[in-house]
């Protein structure tokens, strides 16, 4: 089983819908959980920052972590065409140590 | 928010030469700076984790005679990938760990190399 799980998709949906991205982790130890966006050919682009469990909010995004189920989402609401790229989630056990990577969803919004 | 340049931006170069990315944080030191590798429809993979001052830590499978890093200060690490052959064409990607806030990183826009 690898360390982070996240279907690779792709995700299509019409504009404005709502997004939901998912990862699911195996260790118990990861404590910090992010969201990275990556447009192609182009380096993530932080999204998302949460610190153990609970739920953040950023505009249209709400990232939520369920460390009981070792489980993390992004919700993008009112999804536009811009939001169209590939969505990684990302976990670390402390602020230095090197991220976990999931394989990233490619997501196309569609107008 | 942080902000981290990678430099430079596009490679080509000969089969057998040397190429040297920077990767630098501009508005915050970074005693922890991280190379990724990344291939085509794939995710990042972790190459090795830089700390200002001392050798780099390498994952498993990353030759560290090939891959040449140097964290001289706390904003600029340098990746060099010496005597490049065209397996090595890939998008390298930096991040800095920002110490001093939140421990988050940010990431460098990346690198694509081409080994003709």
């Amino acid at each position: 089983q690898k360390e982070v799980e996240q279907d690779p998709g792709p995700l299509s949906v019409p504009e404005g819908a709502i997004v939901s991205l998912n990862c699911t982790y195996s260790n118990s130890a990861f404590q910090y959980f992010m969201w990275y966006r990556q447009y192609s050919r182009k380096g993530p682009e932080l999204l998302m920052y949460t610190y153990s469990s609970g739920n953040k909010e950023d505009g249209r995004f709400t990232a939520q972590v369920d460390k009981s189920s070792k489980y993390i989402s992004l919700f993008i609401r009112d999804s536009q065409p811009s939001d169209s790229a590939t969505y990684l989630c990302a976990m670390s056990k402390t602020g230095n140590t090197p991220l976990v990577f999931g394989k990233g969803t490619r997501l196309s919004v569609i107008a | 928010g942080a902000v981290v340049s990678q430099h430079p931006s596009r490679v080509i170069c000969k089969s057998g030469t040397s190429v040297k990315i920077e990767c630098r944080s501009l508005d915050f030191q970074a005693t922890t700076m991280f190379w990724y590798r990344q291939f085509p429809k794939q995710s990042l993979m972790l190459m090795a984790t830089s700390n200002e001052g001392s050798k780099a830590t390498y994952e498993q499978g990353v030759e560290k005679d090939k891959f040449l890093i140097n964290h001289a200060s706390l904003t600029l690490s340098t990746l060099t990938v010496t005597s490049a052959h065209p397996e090595d064409s890939s998008f390298y990607i930096c991040s800095a760990s920002d110490s001093t806030g939140t421990d988050t990183q940010y990431f460098g826009p990346g690198t694509r190399l081409t080994v003709l």
